[in-house]
C-alpha cells in the first residue's frame, strides 16, 4: 500500500547550522503534505504544510520543498536551536479521504 | 480558539482490564476525529476515525473500539486489554483537507 518514509532515522546538527530532513512518499495522488514535530512525551506539533501545487513554501526558520518528479519532501531548519531537538514527521494525504499516512520519524539531535 | 483534550494523561492497567479514554475538542464544531498509537520510538498508528456522531470508521482490526456519542468527544474503549495494547495514544482533530492537530496524548501500560 501507499507508504511514507524517511530516509534517515536520526539525524545530529551542530546547534547553529542549518538541518535537512527527508521524506519519501510513495503516492503520486497525493495533493497534501504536512510536517510535525514531536517531543518526548507529547502530541506531533504542526510545523508547516504544503499543496501539490506548490514547491517550496516558508515558514519561521522552517522551509518545506515538495519535489513531486521524484515524490520526495523535505524539511529545512535554518539556524538549529537546541529546542529544535525532536523527532520529525511528514505525513501525506490526499482528496476525497479523511486519512492522513504518516512516516516512520526523524530523530534530530542539536548538539552544543 | 481551538483546543483538544484527553484523559487520563498515564495509564497503568492489568491484562484483561476494560479501558476508556476520552478526547474532547473545544472551539469548533463538525470536525474529524482520529485516534492513533505510537508505540516507543516508532510513528504513529491510526485506529479510528469519524467524521460525524456515530460515523466510525476502523483501520486496524483489534479488540479496541471507539465512539463518538458527541459532535467534539471521541472515545475509545476496550473490554479486554492485551500486553500489546500498550502504547502511546493520541487523539487528533482536523477538517478534510487541512492539518491534523494533536491532543497531549496518554500514555497507557498494561502489565
Amino acid at each position: 500500500g501507499e507508504s511514507v518514509g524517511l530516509h534517515l532515522p536520526t539525524l545530529s546538527v551542530q546547534e547553529g547550522d542549518n538541518s535537512i530532513i527527508n521524506c519519501a512518499y510513495s503516492n503520486s495522488a497525493s495533493d497534501y503534505f504536512i510536517w510535525y514535530k514531536q517531543e518526548s512525551g507529547k502530541g506531533p506539533q504542526f510545523i508547516i504544510d504544503i499543496r501539490s501545487n506548490m514547491d517550496k513554501r516558508q515558514g519561521q526558520r522552517v522551509t518545506v520543498l515538495l519535489n513531486k518528479t521524484v515524490k520526495h519532501l523535505s524539511l529545512q531548519i535554518a539556524a538549529t536551536q537546541p529546542g529544535d531537538s525532536a523527532v520529525y514527521f511528514c505525513a501525506e494525504s490526499f482528496s476525497g479521504t479523511y486519512k492522513y499516512i504518516f512516516g516512520t520519524g526523524t530523530r534530530l539531535k542539536v548538539l552544543a | 480558539s481551538q483546543t483538544i483534550h484527553q484523559w487520563p494523561a498515564t495509564l497503568v492497567q492489568p491484562v484483561g482490564s476494560p479501558l476508556s479514554l476520552e478526547c474532547t475538542v473545544e472551539g469548533t464544531s463538525n470536525p474529524n476525529l482520529y485516534w492513533y498509537r505510537q508505540a516507543a520510538g516508532r510513528g504513529l498508528q491510526l485506529l479510528f476515525y469519524s467524521v460525524g456522531i456515530g460515523q466510525i470508521s476502523s483501520e486496524v482490526p483489534q479488540n479496541l473500539s471507539a465512539s463518538r456519542p458527541q459532535d467534539r468527544q471521541f472515545i475509545l474503549s476496550s473490554k479486554k486489554l492485551l500486553l500489546s495494547d500498550s502504547g502511546f495514544y493520541l487523539c487528533a482533530w482536523s477538517f478534510t483537507g487541512s492539518e491534523q492537530f494533536f491532543g497531549p496524548g496518554t500514555r497507557l501500560t498494561v502489565l
